[in-house]
């Protein structure tokens, strides 16, 4: 089993939709949980973050964390062409805070 | 403020070769972190750099290894380098005295082993 799965997709969306996220990880002593977005050819860049259960928003974005089942989500609303991209969920632990673990991605369209 | 910068951005190497790749982390960051980035592999963690002394270390064979300074910017280097070394290598840094760490990457450097 990986330590971070993802559902590599590809996931389709038409603009204006709402596009869900999926991220399952297997140390309960994860800490800190990452959403990073990576456009083909260049890095990731990080759209959210989230310490607590529950829900976080930022703008278009809302994570989602439920630690006793293991599973954190990003929902992007309204969403738009330009968040075409690969979707890359990243966990850390209380014991090795300087390494994230990365699941493979999910790769999303969003079709005009 | 200036982001994570990595250089070379570009490099082509043959096997038995070496490399050394350099990242400067934003102002103020003092924690840099490695990754390597294969379609097959996905992002896998190399090592991590704080205050120069490596604090955590990933699976990746001896010939990969790193350093940091006392600028806080770190070099990472690979000796005999091998066919499936031909990835994207990325750096990251973040703030120390965070708890939680959020890790800004730079933009990479491609190396091709031909």
């Amino acid at each position: 089993q990986k330590e971070v799965e993802q559902n590599s997709g590809p996931l389709s969306v038409p603009e204006g939709a709402i596009a869900s996220l999926n991220c399952t990880y297997s140390d309960r002593g994860s800490q800190s949980f990452f959403w990073y977005r990576q456009y083909s050819g260049k890095s990731p860049e990080l759209i959210m973050f989230i310490y607590s259960n529950g829900d976080k928003e930022d703008g278009r974005f809302t994570a989602q964390l439920n630690k006793a089942s293991q599973y954190v989500s990003l929902l992007i609303r309204d969403s738009q062409p330009s968040d075409s991209a690969t979707y890359l969920c990243a966990v850390n632990s209380r014991t090795n805070a300087g390494k994230s673990t990365f699941g493979d991605g999910t790769t999303l369209t969003v079709k005009p | 403020k200036a982001g994570v910068t990595q250089t070379p951005r570009y490099l082509i190497k043959t096997r038995g070769q070496q490399v050394t790749l350099s990242c400067s982390p934003i102002s103020g960051h003092r924690s840099v972190s490695w990754y390597q980035q294969t379609p097959g592999q996905g992002l896998q963690f190399l090592f991590e750099y704080f205050s120069e002394t490596q604090r955590n270390k990933g699976n990746f064979p001896g010939r990969f290894s790193g350093r940091q300074f006392s600028n806080s910017r770190s070099e990472m280097n690979v000796s005999t380098l091998e066919l499936g070394d031909s990835a994207l290598y990325l750096c990251a840094s973040s703030l120390e005295g965070q708890v939680f760490y959020e890790q800004y990457f730079g933009p990479g450097t491609r190396l091709t082993v031909t």
